[in-house]
């Protein structure tokens, strides 16, 4: 049972224009949402996180937005860059928890 | 100093080989984890470690070995491995700890293991 769903594989998107990249949660225990980005042959990076008493956050191009009574998140990146380009994982967890449950990634392709 | 370190790169081992996975990290953490990972599909947690106790073992098959020396190590020890164990091998440390602290975690770049 996917807890944490990506539901795209893949997104393609000029430079220069906005990404949005969707994921979805299904344990109404999640309280701490986070976005990692990944590159081929390197380990997941932070990029941005949003507690569930909020609804948006933002930092620089990124912007992540909660809603919590669909139980979805989004990741909106303006504007998008070629070095965008990478394995987008959501993840959640839950206050005091020490597990964090990944969704299965979308690949971001940013044109030039 | 951000980063968490991971030996070897890479690692080919048979299924009756004895090896050893590392991770370093020197930024306080008291929190450390072991992910495997295949390809296209999201990290997996195996392993939790919390001021160097194990507070967390995802049923992971006893030939997965963790152990935790100090606050900035990590190692899992691998003893008669399968194919189906081939893969990445992420470590990660955060500021976590039983009772709050920040859940942003820093990975390493990950042991790419192949068993034959």
């Amino acid at each position: 049972d996917q807890q944490v769903k990506q539901n795209s594989p893949s997104l393609s998107v000029q430079e220069g224009r906005i990404s949005i990249l969707n994921c979805d949660y299904t344990n109404s225990m999640f309280d701490y949402f986070l976005w990692y980005k990944k590159y081929p042959a390197e380990g997941p990076t932070f990029l941005i996180s949003i507690s569930s008493i909020k609804d948006k956050n933002e930092d620089g191009r990124f912007t992540v937005f909660l809603n919590k009574s669909a139980k979805h998140l989004s990741l909106h990146i303006v504007p998008s860059q070629p070095g965008d380009s990478a394995v987008y994982f959501c993840a959640a967890s839950a206050t005091g928890g020490f597990k964090t449950i990944f969704g299965a990634g979308t690949r971001l392709f940013v044109k030039a | 100093d951000t980063e968490v370190t991971q030996t070897p790169k890479h690692l080919v081992m048979g299924m009756t080989n004895k090896k050893s996975l590392k991770c370093e990290q020197h930024m306080g953490h008291r929190a450390m984890y072991w992910y495997k990972q295949k390809a296209k599909k999201p990290p997996e947690l195996m392993f939790v470690y919390s001021y160097e106790k194990l507070s967390i073992n995802e049923s992971v098959p006893s030939r997965f070995s963790p152990e935790c020396p100090n606050s900035s190590l990590l190692n899992l020890h691998l003893h008669a491995l399968q194919p189906e164990d081939s893969a990445l091998y992420l470590c990660a440390s955060s500021q976590r700890t039983g009772t709050g602290g920040s859940n942003e975690q820093f990975f390493g770049p990950g042991t790419r293991l192949t068993v034959l």
